[in-house]
């Protein structure tokens, strides 16, 4: 089984600010962890995903991820935040395949302020 | 072209109707999955297809809720008699499949809406 807790459900920072999201995990296997944004009224997508290639990951719009097996944590950094960042953020992990159900945290709306 | 359309986008209802959504994705996905997302929560796997076959249907509610993916390709899912308790935003993702396991993994759809009055 698996579970993802994501510590705080909002954060506030200010524009050019590092960008620091939550993330721990369980797994009863190898997990493939997953960091998906949402914007208003729309789908999920992808900024990166953890398969095991890599402990240090790299997304899309300068997002990037730290795989840290002795924390249990997969947290998402961005160095400076931009007005365009301010989303809602779901961490997801899929034990066994990296197309296996996702099982979601909480998710932790970003508020970007000038 | 969106690799996952659904439609409708937004659907307002009446608790104790019926209610159905499409997802309609680019063909050539074998994996098709059905989340349902309430307000403030992450989504939550509803039912999962390969080809046309149910593999996980462990979280649907079967009273009331059902989900077919007749040929393989678009799938419906359907709410009969719809309550208060299910308005959500219901997403549909299929597996993209890729040379590598970094290019593997789950594409969304953008949602459908749902409010039941």
């Amino acid at each position: 089984a698996q579970s993802v807790t994501q510590l705080g459900s909002h954060v506030s920072v200010s524009e050019g600010a590092l960008v620091l999201l939550r993330c721990n995990y369980s797994s009863s296997v190898p997990p493939y962890l997953f960091w998906y944004v949402q914007y208003p009224n729309q789908g999920l997508q992808l900024l990166l995903k953890y398969t095991s290639a890599a402990t240090l990951v790299k997304g899309i719009n300068g997002f990037e991820a730290e795989f840290k097996k002795s924390e249990t944590s997969f947290h998402l950094t961005k160095p400076s935040a931009h007005m365009s960042d301010a989303a809602e953020y779901f961490c997801a992990v899929s034990g066994g395949t990296s197309y296996g159900k996702l099982t979601f945290g909480q998710g932790t709306i970003l508020t970007v302020h000038p | 072209e969106a690799e996952v359309a659904q439609s409708p986008r937004y659907k307002i209802t009446e608790k104790s109707q019926a209610v159905a959504f499409w997802c309609d994705p680019i063909s050539g996905h074998a994996t098709l999955y059905w989340y349902r997302q309430i307000l403030g929560q992450g989504p939550e796997l509803l039912v999962q297809f390969q080809d046309e076959s149910v593999v996980d249907d462990s979280q649907l509610p079967k009273d009331r809720f059902s989900a077919e993916r007749l040929k393989g390709v678009d799938s419906t899912l359907k709410i009969q008699p719809a309550e208060l308790g299910d308005s959500a935003m219901y997403l549909c993702a299929v597996r993209r499949i890729g040379g590598t396991p970094l290019e593997e993994t789950q594409y969304f759809g953008p949602g459908t809406r749902l409010l039941v009055l």
